[in-house]
């Protein structure tokens, strides 16, 4: 099992570009999220999905779009970059059981935008 | 609403002292707790989690963590670290029945020699 991956591990935007995020499980995982994190806040939710096809809004979601168009699958995308959105982003997921609320992350995207 | 407290933001240890994070949590009913670490460069990796019963649970890599629900609190121990024990510690509370866990702002753990 890979568990959760991330693609890519490293991007540097310029201010306007865009980009998606791809984040993929083989465990058969409901949940996915995306979280950003940034120096002394701890990790923020940005998005969420319980199934496929169903995304929800986090903490901080304003310039960020998801999707979930495969239930292994969890798009983030940003459609116009900001340097405010220069941060290490983390996608994670757990499954639906009861008492299995753990959450399992991946590796990071260290994103840059100038 | 959920929330949780790490009040350190850096501890130094020396190599084969003992430790202790501390993270207090407040939400109103019985919550799941749980400990995270992630080393440099890494995602996180769960240590232990915190669901019902004993009070005093045990997690990987010889770490501990004791709920005590009077003090809302959730703090993690371990009885002599070693240098690969240098990592930012994250405690994080779920509600029952909600998938969405609210993690604490991190304690960074330096090892001196």
């Amino acid at each position: 099992n890979a568990g959760v991956t991330q693609t890519p591990k490293f991007r540097v935007l310029k201010t306007g570009q865009s980009m998606t995020l791809l984040c993929a499980q083989d465990m058969n995982h409901e949940y996915m999220y995306w979280y950003r994190q940034d120096p002394g806040m701890g990790l923020r939710l940005i998005h969420y999905s319980v199934g496929e096809g169903t995304t929800a809004k986090g903490e901080v979601p304003d310039g960020y779009n998801v999707s979930r168009l495969k239930k292994q699958n969890f798009l983030l995308g940003l459609e116009s970059a900001a340097p405010s959105q220069t941060s290490v982003y983390f996608c994670a997921s757990n499954s639906r059981g009861v008492g299995q609320y753990e959450q399992y992350f991946g590796p990071g995207t260290r994103l840059t935008v100038t | 609403a959920q929330s949780v407290t790490q009040p350190d933001i850096h501890i130094t240890v020396s190599e084969g002292a003992s430790l202790e994070l501390r993270c207090n949590y407040s939400y109103g009913a019985t919550p799941y707790l749980f400990w995270y670490v992630q080393s440099p460069g890494q995602g996180l990796q769960l240590l232990l989690k915190y669901f019902s019963g004993d009070t005093l649970v045990q997690g990987i890599k010889g770490f501990e963590a004791e709920f005590k629900r009077s003090q809302s609190s959730f703090n993690l121990r371990k009885p002599s670290v070693h240098w690969s024990d240098a990592a930012e510690y994250f405690c994080a509370v779920g509600p029952f029945g909600n998938e969405k866990l609210t993690f604490g702002t991190g304690t960074r753990l330096t090892i001196i020699p």
